[in-house]
């Protein structure tokens, strides 16, 4: 157990409406990540940050936002979600000072249905 | 583009034999790490077996063995003994050196059968 947790772990909104999923670390590992599992895809990421205030895009960023103030604290924004954001959502860290070389460790996912 | 493959959508193995999944990936970098995590009902993703490209030896842990063959960019689990707890998900992953961004297959359900 890596010490991460998710919040909340389920949450049903209506399309159009922003939606804030929050992930919480409690070891001040470096790197963080945000991935959406979909059946046939596996996981994908969809942005990571190396830091605070320190962020990039991952493969399927388009409609998502995500902010860092502390080190402890990752935030996923869906500006205005839709029905294609249903998903299962994945935080994860990486113990390691280079994010290549380490695995990552998962949190319990939350799983966001968009009516 | 840099991709990952499991061939295998579903498979099943009685209880206590041996079971191999495969994994295959492209990529034009030389050096990175592979992974496979296991994600039973419950939907944690729990990491399995880690290996580095680098490395010629074959990871093994416990009941769980790879075998890495880099010029053919595969990357295939081996797990000994199944158990009834080995019921789950299984993904292969990596990791190009120059991105650090993690790279999955599409997943292999694995039942094991009493």
């Amino acid at each position: 157990d890596a010490g991460i947790t998710q919040s909340p772990r389920h949450k049903v909104t209506e399309t159009g409406t922003p939606v804030t999923l929050r992930c919480h670390q409690t070891e001040n590992h470096r790197y963080m990540y945000w991935y959406r599992q979909d059946p046939g895809h596996g996981l994908r990421l969809i942005h990571y940050s190396y830091g605070v205030k320190d962020t990039d895009k991952g493969e399927v960023s388009d409609g998502y936002s995500v902010s860092r103030s502390k080190t402890e604290d990752f935030l996923l924004t869906l500006e205005s979600a839709t029905s294609s954001q249903t998903s299962v959502y994945f935080c994860a860290i990486s113990e390691g000072a280079e994010a290549s070389s380490y695995e990552q460790y998962f949190g319990p996912g939350t799983r966001l249905t968009v009516t | 583009a840099q991709t990952v493959t499991q061939s295998q959508p579903e498979m099943s193995v009685q209880e206590a034999e041996t079971v191999t999944l495969s994994c295959t990936y492209d990529t034009s970098e030389s050096n990175y790490y592979l992974f496979w995590y296991k994600q039973p009902p419950s939907r944690q993703m729990i990491l399995v077996i880690r290996q580095e490209a680098y490395k010629q030896q074959n990871a093994t842990e416990n009941r769980f063995s790879v075998n890495f063959q880099k010029a053919a960019k595969s990357f295939s689990l081996k797990i000994s003994d199944s158990q009834l707890g080995d019921t789950a998900m299984y993904f292969c992953a990596f990791i190009p050196s120059n991105t650090g961004k993690l790279i999955f297959g599409q997943g292999t359900t694995l039942q094991v059968k009493p």
